[in-house]
């Protein structure tokens, strides 16, 4: 059974670096099978993908035009996990945040969520 | 961007009632493979949403068989056969057909 497990800070300042890590267990960040994602979720943008890392050979990140100046997804094969890193915040990026699994063409599998707020 | 379209936003539901919820995409999700790539999902309150049906028709496992999905192209539904209780939340859709995946707005489905 796959499970991802999401941590992080809830509360993050104006301008600064939102940082959130996903485990992963019962698969593998490195499979050939599946990408891993990140998708917020606001009442002013309802579920919002941000961004994915794969593996198929060599290792691929694609993000959303939204965010992609702003964005890194870096995955860490030691420790069989992903980050989403979010630069220079500001109070519209408030939001739930998810880490997912996508395989066979849907989100199969999701993170419990992480409430971010940006607030001074 | 693929823009995904549902309704309706809300829907009072009766227990042991049927229920359907429509979605529509701004272009066909039907692949030359012939199949249709949406998908479904139900938030419960507080919860993460939880994956029911991919390839427009197919239940994820452990999906109940009151749950079905159909239609194909632009214009898809989703319908439930006789309501339960934890039937409640709110329902998305989202097209898987190319990145990025976009979701509807969602339909909150609650009891009468």
């Amino acid at each position: 059974q796959v499970q991802l497990q999401q941590s992080g800070p809830g509360l993050v300042k104006p301008s600064q670096t939102l940082s959130l890590t996903c485990a992963i267990s019962g698969d593998s960040v490195s499979t050939n099978s599946a990408t891993f994602d990140w998708v917020r979720q606001s009442p002013s943008r309802g579920l919002e993908w941000l961004g994915r890392t794969y593996y198929r050979s060599q290792w691929y990140n694609d993000y959303a035009e939204s965010v992609k100046t702003r964005i890194t997804i870096n995955p860490d094969t030691s420790k069989n996990q992903f980050s989403l890193q979010l630069n220079s915040v500001t109070p519209e990026d408030t939001a739930v945040y998810y880490c997912t699994r996508s395989y066979r063409w849907a989100y199969d599998v999701w993170g419990q969520g992480t409430m971010v707020t940006v607030s001074s | 961007d693929i823009m995904m379209t549902q309704s309706p936003l809300s829907l009072p539901v009766t227990p042991g009632e049927p229920a359907s919820i429509s979605c529509r995409s701004s272009q066909s999700l039907l692949h030359s493979d012939g199949n249709n790539y949406l998908a479904w999902y139900l938030q419960k309150p507080g919860k993460s949403p939880q994956f029911l049906i991919h390839l427009g028709s197919n239940r994820a496992s452990g999906v109940p068989d009151r749950f079905s999905g159909g239609g194909s192209g632009t214009e898809f539904t989703l319908k439930i056969s006789r309501v339960e209780a934890e039937d409640v939340g709110v329902y998305y859709c989202m097209q898987a057909l190319q990145a990025p995946f976009t979701f509807g707005p969602g339909t909150k489905v609650d009891i009468k």
